[in-house]
């Protein structure tokens, strides 16, 4: 059984770089025709896909989140990062990694709240 | 880029009532269409995929339907572990990008 679970840090200051890593664990992150996703949901407000990366390395991004996210993968860890820079309250949310195959989102970690505050 | 339109925004019902939420596509998308439900403090599940296929391991009382740019998420009987807040979902390929409905709270009347 494939398995998610995020990891970070959970409170960033504004203007920082947030940074959440997501173990995959059950299946290897190198399969074909899957590509592993971030998504956010701000507390009591709905879901935000914010960018993926596919198997091959080739990233996508949210055009609204563009200019501030970067999503990595580690094959050896078999593990993918986002990091999201010069955040601000409105990036306070629950962060998800998700699995897409390809069009649906089939496997979700349980998500983490990352609050942005001084 | 394409956006989808969930109705009601939210929903009274009661166990054993059949329940149908919308999902409107701002252009056609075929049938590359996914419904989720989401519990409080929980994440996503996926329901339908590809507008009507039900996902291994849920209850035949959902059904989906549609193509296009209209789709419905129906529950045909109500349970009490079904009062969710339900989300449509499509994949576009060109951008390639993920696209949510705003989302369908289904309380208990």
């Amino acid at each position: 059984q494939l398995q998610l679970q995020e990891s970070g840090s959970g409170l960033v200051k504004p203007s920082q770089t947030l940074s959440l890593t997501c173990a995959v664990s059950g299946g290897s992150i190198s399969s074909g025709g899957y590509s592993w996703s971030w998504i956010r949901q701000p507390p009591g407000k709905g879901l935000e896909w914010i960018g993926y990366i596919y198997h091959s390395g080739s990233t996508y991004y949210n055009p609204s989140l563009k200019s501030r996210v970067t999503i990595s993968v580690d094959r050896s860890k078999n593990q993918f990062s986002l990091k999201l820079s010069s955040v601000t309250a409105a990036d306070t949310a629950v962060y998800y990694c998700a699995r897409a195959s390809p069009m649906t989102f089939d496997y979700w970690g349980q998500g983490t709240l990352v609050t942005v505050s001084s | 880029a394409i956006q989808l339109t969930q109705s009601p925004s939210s929903l009274s019902a009661s166990v054993g009532d059949r329940v149908t939420i919308t999902c409107r596509a701002s252009q056609g998308i075929s049938s590359a269409l996914a419904w989720y439900q989401q519990k409080p403090g929980k994440a996503p599940k996926l329901l339908i995929y590809d507008a009507s296929s039900l996902e291994s391991g849920v209850p035949s009382r959902f059904s989906g339907s549609g193509s296009g740019t209209d789709f419905t998420l129906t529950i045909s009987s109500l349970q009490p572990e079904d009062f969710a807040t339900y989300y449509c979902q499509q994949f576009n390929s060109y951008p390639p990008v993920y696209t949510f409905g705003q989302g369908t709270k289904l309380e208990i009347k």
